[in-house]
């Protein structure tokens, strides 16, 4: 059974950095794409960033470009979440999301970031 | 980036009736493959997303064969046959043709 677990939410204050994580079992992770989506309270969804099998290509959506860094470990099948400099704009549920071409076929069930002072 | 454009934003529905939403993207989503990468996901309250449809008319594994999808090129539509109380919660459509992947603004379903 495909698994995903997010953990590292939080409290951050404005300006603060947080790392984020993402367990997989259940299937090759390697092998496969992976993504950060998240959702504002009470809105919709928003794609973060993606990392291909092998970590040699990210992309980012331009409001997190420069502040959050998408990365893996294979040997640990886990994905992170890297964010500074955070904004009240950033607070969020984000969900770790496993890719297949051109669609997410499995979620995380998510963590919580609030970044408030 | 594409813009995907859900319709109507709110969906009251009588159990055991059909529901029908839309879905406009601003880019045609066939890629270079040929293939549409139009997906629609469920939301439950207080739950993660799951996959439902899977480019424009393939239900994932373990989705009731009363959802359905269709449409083509930019104008898609995801239909529930006979409403039931379990399908209550936000319906998005995702477009995976172009990056950044993006989704439609969401529709709420809920029983009259």
């Amino acid at each position: 059974e495909v698994q995903l677990v997010e953990s590292g939410g939080g409290l951050v204050q404005p300006g603060g950095s947080l790392r984020l994580s993402c367990a997989a079992s259940g299937f090759t992770f390697s092998s496969y794409w992976m993504s950060w989506v998240r959702q504002a309270p009470g809105k919709g969804l928003e794609w973060v960033a993606n990392i291909k099998q092998d970590g040699s290509a990210t992309y980012y959506v331009d409001s997190v470009k420069g502040r959050f860094t998408i990365s893996r470990d294979n040997a640990k099948n886990s994905l992170y979440l890297q964010m500074n400099s955070l904004r009240a704009e950033d607070t969020a549920v984000y969900y770790c999301a496993r890719l297949i071409t051109g669609d997410a076929d499995y979620w995380g069930q998510g963590t919580l970031v609030t970044v408030s002072s | 980036d594409v813009v995907m454009t859900q319709s109507p934003l709110s969906l009251p529905v009588t159990l055991g009736q059909p529901a029908s939403i839309s879905c406009r993207s601003s880019h045609s989503l066939v890629y270079s493959d040929g293939n549409t990468y139009l997906n629609w996901f469920q939301q439950r309250p207080g739950q993660s997303p799951r996959r439902l449809i899977y480019k424009v008319s393939n239900r994932a594994s373990g989705v009731p064969d009363r959802f359905s999808g269709s449409g083509s090129g930019t104008d898609f539509t995801l239909k529930i046959s006979r409403v039931e109380a379990e399908d209550v919660g936000v319906y998005y459509c995702m477009q995976g043709a172009h990056w950044p992947l993006s989704f439609g603004g969401g529709t709420q379903v809920e029983i009259k």
